[in-house]
């Protein structure tokens, strides 16, 4: 069983650059959820993808995009970077709309 | 407005004793309440979960205690070793969801 994978590991990017994170969902996973984890605070839900479309949305502005391919892995995009947005960015994947996320190491995300 | 309360925020903890850390929470709606293990540089590892219809469950060295009147939740390391040196984060999901809250995560240490 392949567990969920995240590329890339560590991203520097300048304020108002746009990023692209990408997730593989674990094997027999068909959802992928997206969460922002500051330092030293808990994940914060960003969005949930099933069957390619966006199914639930958390309080962040529409700068944060995403997409879900057939292959049920996903992409976050974030435009107009700001200093605020350095943070882990992790991706969990789970079985339809269930309860057991399994989470993904999480991408670096730095913007200076 | 914290839905999830996390406590303490660090925990030091002897090699063979009993780490405890305690979460409360407001949303009566809440249904399922998961704990999670961090490393750093990982992302979090789904631990142990409970629902509000039972009052204790275990795995292993890990016992989740549960008291709905009072809305909360415990978790206990039993016999704790160096290797569970790591964050730990609570979380609660309500009814018919599959969005978690997370709680602020407790940086937990076992010496020696």
């Amino acid at each position: 069983e392949t567990g969920v994978t995240q590329s890339p590991t560590h991203l520097i990017k300048t304020r108002g650059q746009q990023v692209t994170l990408r997730c593989s969902s674990q094997s027999g996973h068909n959802t992928v959820s997206w969460y922002q984890q500051a330092l030293g605070q808990g994940p914060q839900f960003i969005f949930q993808y099933y069957r390619e479309e966006e199914n639930g949305r958390g309080n962040f502005p529409p700068r944060f995009s995403g997409l879900q391919f057939p292959n049920y892995s996903s992409e976050l995009n974030v435009n107009a970077l700001e200093l605020d947005d350095s943070a882990l960015y992790l991706c969990a994947s789970s079985w339809g709309q269930g309860v057991e996320q399994y989470f993904g190491p999480g991408t670096r995300l730095t913007v200076t | 407005q914290q839905q999830v309360k996390q406590s303490p925020q660090s925990l030091i903890v002897q090699k063979g004793g009993i780490s405890i850390i305690n979460c409360a929470y407001e949303n009566t709606a809440f249904d399922y309440f998961p704990w999670y293990q961090q490393f750093p540089g990982k992302g979090p590892a789904l631990l142990i979960a409970i629902r509000p219809d039972v009052s204790e469950k275990k795995e292993g060295r890990f016992t989740i205690s549960f008291n709905k009147s009072a809305k909360q939740f415990s978790l206990h390391i039993m016999d704790s070793q160096p290797g569970d040196s790591a964050t730990y984060f609570c979380a609660a999901t309500p009814r018919g969801s599959y969005i978690p809250t997370f709680g602020r995560g407790t940086s937990l240490i076992v010496h020696p």
